[in-house]
């Protein structure tokens, strides 16, 4: 069965610091991974993808992350986090011909001035 | 500007009350989905469709009834069925391409509380 986690309930960083929220996902088959964000009492935004090509891909607001496939994971990063960056990220995967998304339980990332 | 309307906002029910969340895009994306949050859990979908007048359930279907009479609209009812309804849901849409998975758009959402 395909699933993802994110081992961290919640991640804190200095504002002007990197930060990493980490993923790993289970599939059978190639996966389609994405990041999404998720405000106070809003929906969720999308970030980034990975499809194929290059591992690293960049997405929206300065957010990165990096596809590493013999170790299951999609780590996203920033080199220099922002107080606004404070939010709930969610982490999901896909299979290639289907639209569900399997979404890991969040990572709440708080950023301190 | 395009993109997906919840509505309401907040609602509430009543013991043994059928209740039905709006959701409409303007988006023409053909995928539409329903989603529930709980705290710690992270997203389980509910109901999606692909196609107008065709909907497959999700992973947590019961005491939940969806249907798609126009591709804009999707709406949810939550039944009385469902013992556990409180939950903040979300609503959201995707266009359907072959090879590569488009991402999700996502409404703001419905909090329901139960009276």
């Amino acid at each position: 069965a395909q699933s993802v986690a994110q081992p961290e309930d919640q991640v804190n960083v200095a504002e002007g610091n990197p930060l990493t929220v980490k993923c790993t996902y289970s599939v059978s088959g190639n996966p389609y991974l994405f990041w999404y964000v998720q405000y106070p009492n809003r929906g969720l935004q999308f970030l980034l993808k990975y499809i194929t090509g290059d591992n690293l891909v960049k997405g929206s607001y300065g957010f990165e992350a990096e596809f590493n496939k013999s170790q299951t994971s999609f780590h996203l990063k920033k080199p220099s986090a922002l107080v606004s960056d404070s939010a709930l990220y969610f982490c999901a995967v896909s299979l290639w011909g289907t639209d569900k998304l399997i979404f890991g339980t969040g990572t709440r990332l708080q950023v301190f001035p | 500007d395009g993109g997906i309307t919840q509505s309401p906002k907040y609602l509430f029910r009543k013991e043994g009350q059928n209740v039905t969340l709006s959701c409409e895009q303007n988006l023409n994306h053909d995928a539409m989905y329903w989603y529930r949050q709980d705290p710690g859990q992270g997203l389980r979908l509910i109901y999606y469709s692909q196609i107008v007048n065709d909907f497959q359930k999700g992973d947590i279907a019961e005491g939940y009834s969806v249907s798609r009479e126009k591709k804009e609209s999707f709406p949810l009812t939550v039944t009385s069925a469902q013992k556990n309804p409180t939950a903040f849901y979300l609503c959201a849409s995707s266009t359907l391409r072959q090879g590569e998975n488009q991402p999700q758009h996502f409404g703001d959402g419905t909090r329901l509380s139960i009276l």
